[in-house]
């Protein structure tokens, strides 16, 4: 069956580090994957689609890569702050009509 | 823009009662809306997707005659819990995309339910 996993439940780190976020994926073949953030009580953010054909995309401090061979995506907010704490998602379109969401990553950024 | 809004934000109902949820496209026409619901430190789990004038389609497991969605308006959305129990309550988030395609969607804020 198909499956999204998430590293870990809860992530801490020191603020001005690089967060390191992982989305691992099995019986997929997805065109896209994105990320969102989800703030407690409020629905989600999105924040960067990266295309099958797409090694790596970046935006201000974000970094996302996807390996199709590895069937993995990594997330990277450089020069972390504890505004960026909060929960991420990452998401696979299930065919062209729906997104399946891993269950998320909370990240705490420590001041 | 592409500011995507829920009403309540939210509610308490007693068992066995209807609640209605509103999902609206503030700033752009919604050729599709999803509605997802989330429980605590779980992900969203898609319920059911609807084109404005056709029926929705609902995902495996999820009763359309409890969840009632009509989407009568390319700005509006409605979800319907019908009959409403304890187990109903969660976080219903709706999301809208301008297009046919999911990859492009717009999340709401989330209504919190609580059925007592």
């Amino acid at each position: 069956s198909q499956k999204i996993e998430q590293n870990s439940e809860a992530l801490n780190i020191q603020e001005g580090k690089t967060a390191t976020l992982t989305c691992n994926y099995t019986n997929y073949s997805p065109a896209y994957l994105q990320w969102y953030r989800q703030d407690p009580g409020r629905g989600p953010v999105f924040l960067l689609l990266i295309r099958e054909n797409e090694k790596e995309k970046r935006k201000e401090r974000l970094k996302v890569t996807f390996d199709t061979t590895l069937k993995q995506s990594l997330f990277h907010i450089t020069a972390s702050q504890p505004a960026d704490s909060a929960t991420y998602l990452c998401a696979l379109l299930r065919g062209r009509r729906a997104l399946t969401f891993g269950s998320g990553t909370r990240l705490q950024v420590q001041p | 823009g592409a500011v995507v809004s829920q009403h309540p934000s939210r509610v308490i109902c007693k068992s066995g009662t209807s609640v209605k949820i509103e999902c609206r496209s503030l700033d752009f026409q919604a050729t599709t809306m999803f509605w997802y619901r989330q429980f605590p430190k779980k992900s969203l789990m898609l319920m059911a997707t609807s084109n404005e004038g056709s029926k929705a389609t609902y995902e495996q497991g999820v009763e359309k005659d409890k969840f009632l969605i009509n989407h009568a308006s390319l700005t509006l959305s409605t979800l319907t819990v019908t009959s409403a129990h304890p187990e109903d309550s969660s976080f219903y988030i709706c999301s809208a995309s301008p297009g046919l395609a999911a990859y492009e969607q717009y999340f709401g804020p989330g209504t919190r339910l609580t059925v007592t």
